[in-house]
C-alpha cells in the first residue's frame, strides 16, 4: 500500500515549456486535490476532483489544467510554464466526508527558469 | 472569501515548555479543522483534527480547542521535544464548498 505517490520528484523547465505532473493513490479515495506551497503562504488549492471524470477550480487555478480519467490518478498540466509557477506541488486524496482526512503525496519541486 | 489566519509565524521554546498556535477563520460554515505537521523536505501529515460539534480534543501531548462563536481554534503542545520542531499548518473546511483553506504556517523550534 503505497498511499499517495507523485511523479516526478523534481523538474526544471524553461519559460513556455509544458509538462504534466502525475498523482496516483491506491486507497480507493473519491476526492483528489492539487496544492502548491510557496514560502510564507501555506498550501493553496489549485484544482480538485470529487470523483472520476470530475474536476473543479480551487483558489489559484489560472495557468493549470487537470484531468481525472481514472479514479486512482489525477493529472496536473502546465501548458506554458511561467517563473511564477516555480513552487512545490503536493497532491492529496481523501474519502468522502465525514471520513475525509487528506493524505498528501511526497511533493514535486518545480523550477521554471 | 474564505480565509484562515495563523499566528505566530515563528515560535521558539525550550524543551519541556508548552507551545500554542492560534488560528482564526472567516467562513462561519466551516465544520472541520485539521492540523498538519510538516518536517523539512517532507509532506504534510495530519496530527490531530476537530469537528464543529466538539470543543476540545486531546491526543497524548497535543490538544486542539475550538471556539465556534469567536471562530478560532488553537493547537497546544505540552512537554515539547526537539522532534516537535517543524512547520505546523491549521486548516478549515467549509461545509458549503468542501474545500480546505490552510493557514500560512508556524515554524516551531524546540531548543534542547
Amino acid at each position: 500500500n503505497a498511499g499517495v505517490t507523485q511523479t516526478p520528484k523534481f523538474r526544471v523547465l524553461k519559460t513556455g515549456q509544458s509538462m504534466t505532473l502525475l498523482c496516483a493513490q491506491d486507497m480507493n479515495h473519491e476526492y483528489m486535490y492539487w496544492y502548491r506551497q510557496d514560502p510564507g503562504m501555506g498550501l493553496r488549492l489549485i484544482h480538485y476532483s470529487v470523483g472520476e471524470g470530475t474536476t473543479a477550480k480551487g483558489e489559484v487555478p489560472d495557468g493549470y489544467n487537470v484531468s481525472r480519467l481514472k479514479k486512482q490518478n489525477f493529472l496536473l498540466g502546465l501548458e506554458s510554464a511561467a517563473p511564477s509557477q516555480t513552487s512545490v506541488y503536493f497532491c492529496a486524496s481523501s474519502s468522502r466526508p465525514p471520513t475525509d482526512t487528506q493524505y498528501f503525496g511526497p511533493g514535486t519541486r518545480l523550477t521554471v527558469l | 472569501g474564505e480565509n484562515v489566519e495563523q499566528h505566530p509565524s515563528t515560535l521558539s521554546v525550550q524543551e519541556g515548555d508548552s507551545a500554542v498556535i492560534k488560528c482564526t477563520y472567516s467562513d462561519s460554515a466551516s465544520n472541520y479543522f485539521p492540523w498538519y505537521k510538516q518536517e523539512l523536505g517532507k509532506r504534510p501529515q495530519l496530527i490531530i483534527d476537530i469537528r464543529s460539534n466538539v470543543g476540545e480534543k486531546k491526543d497524548q501531548r497535543i490538544a486542539v480547542t475550538l471556539n465556534k462563536t469567536a471562530k478560532h481554534f488553537s493547537l497546544h503542545i505540552t512537554e515539547t521535544q526537539p522532534e516537535d520542531s517543524a512547520v505546523y499548518f491549521c486548516a478549515a473546511r467549509s461545509s458549503n464548498t468542501g474545500k480546505l483553506i490552510f493557514g500560512q504556517g508556524t515554524t516551531l523550534q524546540v531548543k534542547p
